[in-house]
């Protein structure tokens, strides 16, 4: 058991360009998840996986936000068209508690 | 409006005094209270939890008190030591084994302990 892993660990990026996020989560883990930490705040709540289902979407994932998790494996995160507000850490959580990845810091500017 | 409330930013504990932070929610579908601890540029690490059956859940250092009247919950950490200095995440959940809506976090308190 290695962990939750992600990839990139930090990501600087010029608005308006695409940017991907993967999630590696604990292999048994079955059911996954992505949240969006800005400075301050706690984490928040993006979407759920199960398997390679998604079955629930925050109303902060907007229209430029895409998650897939094909075949129920690691899961990927895309922001079409960076916006400055997109500044955030992105985490992926595998299982309800207790795993999270490190973490991908995402910075448009 | 928030959820899942920590109202204090920073706490500041002496070295091998016990360290208590607390934690107010507002959604009584709430059955499932989790605290994280969290390092600068690191993911949040698990600490402890407490289903609402329970009023008490100790882990070693780590206590957690869950008042269900109150919807109030409670970390105690005793004795405090150096390293626990860091931010420190209380969570909710409806149902333990996996909620379509994931964690609800509150923003956090700021731990330092002092020597």
């Amino acid at each position: 058991d290695t962990g939750v892993s992600q990839d990139p660990r930090h990501k600087i990026t010029k608005r308006g360009q695409n940017v991907t996020f993967r999630c590696d989560p604990i292999s048994e883990h079955n059911r996954l998840y992505w949240y969006r930490q800005t400075l301050g705040q706690g984490p928040e709540f993006l979407t759920y996986f199960q398997n390679e289902a998604q079955l629930e979407k925050s109303r902060l994932l907007s229209d430029r936000f895409s998650a897939e998790r094909p075949k129920g494996s690691f899961s990927t995160l895309e922001i079409q068209r960076t916006e400055q507000g997109d500044s955030a850490m992105y985490l992926c959580a595998s299982s309800l508690g207790g795993s999270f990845g490190p973490g991908t810091r995402l910075t448009v500017t | 409006d928030q959820q899942v409330k920590q109202n204090s930013p920073s706490l500041s504990v002496q070295e091998g005094r016990i360290s208590i932070l607390n934690c107010d929610y507002t959604n009584s579908m709430f059955d499932y209270f989790l605290w994280y601890k969290k390092y600068p540029a690191e993911g949040p690490t698990f600490l402890i939890s407490i289903s609402s059956i329970k009023d008490k859940n100790e882990d070693g250092r780590f206590t957690v008190f869950l008042n269900k009247s109150a919807k109030h919950l409670s970390l105690h950490i005793v004795p405090s030591q150096p390293g626990d200095s860091a931010v420190y995440f209380c969570a909710a959940s409806v149902g333990e084994g996996g909620g379509a809506d994931g964690l609800t976090f509150g923003k956090g308190t700021h731990l330092i302990i002092q020597p």
